[in-house]
């Protein structure tokens, strides 16, 4: 079935580069995305990337794709304060509904 | 602009009681879905609706029901609660322009405390 794995906490010092990792299981995803939820407050979309692409920059973010290990990760450079939050990684569903496969969230902390 | 609007926003209910969460989008998208957040579990599908007139079971669907009342709005019932029930329910929408990317517009979310 279709899943998605993301490892549930990550802890760095401001200024350094953090990296989310995350696993999915279909293959025939079309997009793949990054959603960020800060405390208290519902999912905004971060960024996604299509299936066909590599890589992606926008920013401090950067998103790896690697197809063949079904691997998506999201890299942010001289991480701020402000960057503490939970980061789920989604995949589109292979229904081919709209529905979107989210992992479990990786908190992110970042120490002063 | 609101967005997706979710109301209430915290409600704290007794076991058996019943209550509707209510869920209004002004971006014209034809999907809307209910989730609930778990700790540790990330976001679990409830049911959603790929277009009005339409709504189908998701994840988890046991002790909820749905209406798709408009294309705006999308509500949630628990007709009796439970507290397996408690916690964090998020509607989300998509279509309009971005449709082909399947991105989501989420609510703020209500925090739903069983007793």
């Amino acid at each position: 079935g279709e899943d998605v794995e993301q490892s549930l906490f990550l802890s760095v010092r401001e200024g350094d580069s953090s990296v989310i990792n995350c696993t999915y299981t279909d293959s025939s995803s079309t997009y793949l995305y990054w959603y960020k939820q800060e405390p208290g407050a519902g999912l905004q979309l971060l960024t996604y990337i299509f299936s066909n692409m590599d890589m992606k920059q926008d920013q401090r973010l950067t998103v790896l794709l690697n197809k063949k290990d079904k691997h998506l990760s999201l890299r942010i450079a001289d991480t701020q304060t402000g960057d503490s939050a939970i980061y789920f990684c989604a995949e589109t569903s292979s229904s081919n509904t709209g529905k979107l496969i989210f992992g479990q969230g990786t908190t992110l902390q970042v120490k002063p | 602009n609101a967005g997706v609007t979710q109301t209430p926003k915290f409600q704290v209910l007794k076991t058996g009681q019943s209550m509707t969460l209510q869920c209004a989008q002004d971006m014209n998208h034809n999907s809307m879905y209910w989730y609930r957040q778990d700790p540790g579990m990330g976001l679990r599908l409830i049911y959603y609706s790929a277009s009005e007139g339409t709504t189908d079971k998701g994840e988890v669907p046991n002790g909820y029901n749905v209406s798709r009342l408009n294309k705006r709005e999308f509500s949630l019932r628990l007709e009796s609660a439970a507290p397996s029930q408690t916690s964090v329910y998020f509607c989300a929408s998509s279509g309009g322009r971005q449709w082909t990317k399947n991105i989501q517009y989420f609510g703020a979310g209500t925090r739903l405390s069983v007793l």
